[in-house]
């Protein structure tokens, strides 16, 4: 079978920084996505990592490790707009549909 | 900013209702997809299709159909709404190959009393 895991909950303090980590065990493995949600909103494309190391796209950067199956989102210099849902995703084929973890409810206080 | 298009945004309907829930993308892409999601939980995928005439069932046991007889259009039927099908509905499309980033619609906010 498949399954991401990925914390339920995180808070952090406004202008921190933020690591979002996703452990993956799936059959097959062609990239690892991040997603984020706003209450209300929909799901948006964040970063993609198909190779290990890491993606950086402004404040926010992706971290993959294909032999530890693990991979997390950095977030930094954290603005109250962050406060968000945050979904990892794998794809196990090369033309097969994602496949989400259950998210990351982010919670950025002051 | 992505050109895929979710109608209606809200319905709420009695139990036994036939509806459908209207997908469209003007990014010409070959795979769409239906997501159920409930308010703050995972996304379940119900449909997916990766060209016209081409339709796949998710992970998620789903009374609804799909149909793609256009690119551009991916609708989703329940023909006998119930409560259990209470939840909001995300269509999303991306093109084949590649990262393959999907992007998604506003969602169908569905109450079935």
């Amino acid at each position: 079978g498949q399954s991401l895991e990925q914390p339920s909950e995180v808070t952090a303090v406004e202008g921190a920084i933020v690591q979002i980590n996703c452990t993956y065990q799936t059959s097959g493995f062609y990239g690892l996505s991040w997603y984020q949600q706003h209450d209300g909103g929909a799901p948006t494309f964040l970063s993609y990592n198909a190779l290990d190391g890491l993606e950086e796209t402004g404040r926010f950067s992706s971290f993959l490790s294909r032999s530890d199956s693990y991979g997390y989102l950095l977030l930094q210099e954290l603005q109250m707009k962050d406060s968000a849902s945050y979904f990892c995703a794998v794809r196990e084929g090369g033309n097969t549909p994602l496949v989400f973890g259950k998210g990351t409810r982010l919670s950025v206080i002051a | 900013e992505a050109d895929i298009y979710q109608t209606p945004r809200y319905l709420v309907i009695g139990t036994g209702k036939k509806i459908t829930l209207e997908c469209s993308q003007t990014m010409g892409h070959d795979k769409m997809y239906w997501y159920q999601q409930d308010p703050g939980m995972e996304l379940h995928l119900i449909h997916y299709s990766y060209g016209v005439n081409s339709t796949e069932k998710g992970d998620l046991s789903s009374e609804s159909t799909v149909s793609r007889i256009r690119t551009e259009h991916f609708p989703l039927t329940l023909e006998s709404a119930r409560p259990s099908h209470t939840s909001q509905y995300l269509c999303a499309s991306t093109t084949l190959g590649g990262p393959g980033e999907l992007f998604f619609g506003e969602g169908s906010r569905l109450t079935v009393l």
